[in-house]
Formats: structure tokens, C-alpha cells, sequence
């Protein structure tokens, strides 16, 4: 149980272009979704939480115009980077948590979408 | 001063070595805190656990919690060439809040 996809697992663009990441819950309902990205050697940043059906509550230095988020519902919320340049470059992963389960404070995340702009 | 802090590491050990991975805290109000393997190229799996101060285990692995000391540990026994990876500990204040992680540290256990 407790599965958590993100599509594409990797992703190539062009500068200047928008990309769209997606991150289902498979076996649950999500009620609660975070956004993280990951650099090389690096840690967990949190980006964003999503609660389905409301705005995202982005982190401080996080532009919201720059990652859009959506969590239209219990299993699927994206991320979009628009306009993207080639610091936007990293691993983005995504994690999800129901608290209607046994241990829902916990998260479970996704298998992470690695994008390189060019 | 980082909120959660985690040695980087590289740390290699042999094969059925005991392996001690170790974070210290800042914020007295975590509660909640969990240790997750992240594989190379690979989003983070959650191992363990814990609510609070004490000892949690499951299989190979055991984890302590001691909120006086702002510590916490993974142990892993009898360690694998396949527990190879990334170890970060996570930890929050509020049920389902926001996780902090620490930097993760880089274990390779050799055969």
C-alpha cells in the first residue's frame, strides 16, 4: 500500500519552455500533498504543500508564479515549472499523505522526476 | 545553525557490520521522526517511525528516539551490500506537518 507515482521519471527541455510533472496516489487518497526538490549530494527542500481543493502554501524564496501547482483532486496533484532555465534543474520529488490512515502523519513519496534544461 | 544536522558521510562499512547512522536537532518541539533510504536517482522510502522518545524496531533495524539529548539513531544489523544508499532522517513538530530533513548520509556497505 501507500504508493506513490510521478510521471515522467525524466524529462529534457529547452529553455524558455514549460513543463508539467505529475504525482498520483495509487492506493489512496491524498489529502495532503508536498512538492520537494533534491540537488545532487543534497537534501530534501521543500517547495510547496497542496491540499486538495485549495491554493498551495509555498515555502519562503519559492516563486509561485514560477512552480504552479494544482491538486484538483484526492489522487493527483502537478507541478508545472514555467518558463524554466537551466538552474531549474534538479530532481523533483513529490510526496503524499492521507491522514484518514493508521500512521497518516507520515509521508510517502514518489519516485522523483529528474529535469535537465537546456 | 541548521535546524536537523546529519554527517554527510561517505561511510563504508563490511558486510554484517552493526551501522550507527545519527542526527541532532535544534527545535524542541519535534515530535515525530522518521529515518528514509533513498537510493541513487530514486525517491525517499520511509523505514522508520517514532512518535516521541524511545526505541522502535523492525527487522534489521532499529531506531531511538531521545528527545532530552535532541538525538536520534538508525542501527542496522547484520548490514547488506543492498542497504547501500542514502539515509535521512526527518523529523516535525506537528502531526502531518512539515517534514525537515537532515543532508542524508551516504552508506556503502562493501561485500
Amino acid at each position: 500500500g501507500a504508493v506513490v507515482s510521478q510521471h515522467p521519471s525524466r524529462v529534457i527541455c529547452k529553455s524558455g519552455t514549460s513543463v508539467k510533472i505529475e504525482c498520483r496516489s495509487l492506493d489512496f487518497q491524498a489529502t495532503t500533498m508536498f512538492w520537494y526538490r533534491q540537488f545532487p549530494k543534497q537534501s530534501l527542500m521543500l517547495m510547496a504543500t497542496s491540499n486538495e481543493g485549495s491554493k498551495a502554501t509555498y515555502e519562503q524564496g519559492v516563486e509561485k508564479d514560477k512552480f504552479l501547482i494544482n491538486h484538483a483532486s484526492l489522487t493527483l496533484s502537478t507541478l508545472t515549472v514555467t518558463s524554466a532555465h537551466p538552474e531549474d534543474s534538479s530532481f523533483y520529488i513529490c510526496s503524499a499523505r492521507d491522514a484518514s490512515l493508521a500512521g497518516g502523519e507520515t509521508q510517502y513519496f514518489g519516485p522523483g522526476t529528474r529535469l535537465t534544461v537546456l | 545553525q541548521k535546524e536537523v544536522e546529519q554527517d554527510p558521510g561517505p561511510l563504508s562499512v563490511p558486510e554484517g557490520a552493526i551501522v550507527s547512522l545519527n542526527c541532532t536537532y535544534s527545535n524542541s518541539a519535534f515530535q515525530y521522526f522518521m529515518w528514509y533510504r533513498q537510493y541513487s536517482r530514486k525517491g525517499p522510502e520511509l523505514l522508520m517511525y517514532t512518535y516521541s522518545s524511545g526505541n522502535k524496531e523492525d527487522g534489521r533495524f532499529t531506531a531511538q528516539v531521545d528527545k532530552s539529548s535532541k538525538y536520534i539513531s538508525l542501527f542496522i544489523r547484520d548490514s547488506q551490500p543492498s542497504d547501500s544508499a542514502t539515509y535521512l532522517c526527518a523529523m516535525s513538530d506537528l502531526q502531518g506537518g512539515k517534514l525537515i530533513f537532515g543532508q542524508g548520509t551516504e552508506l556503502s556497505v562493501k561485500p
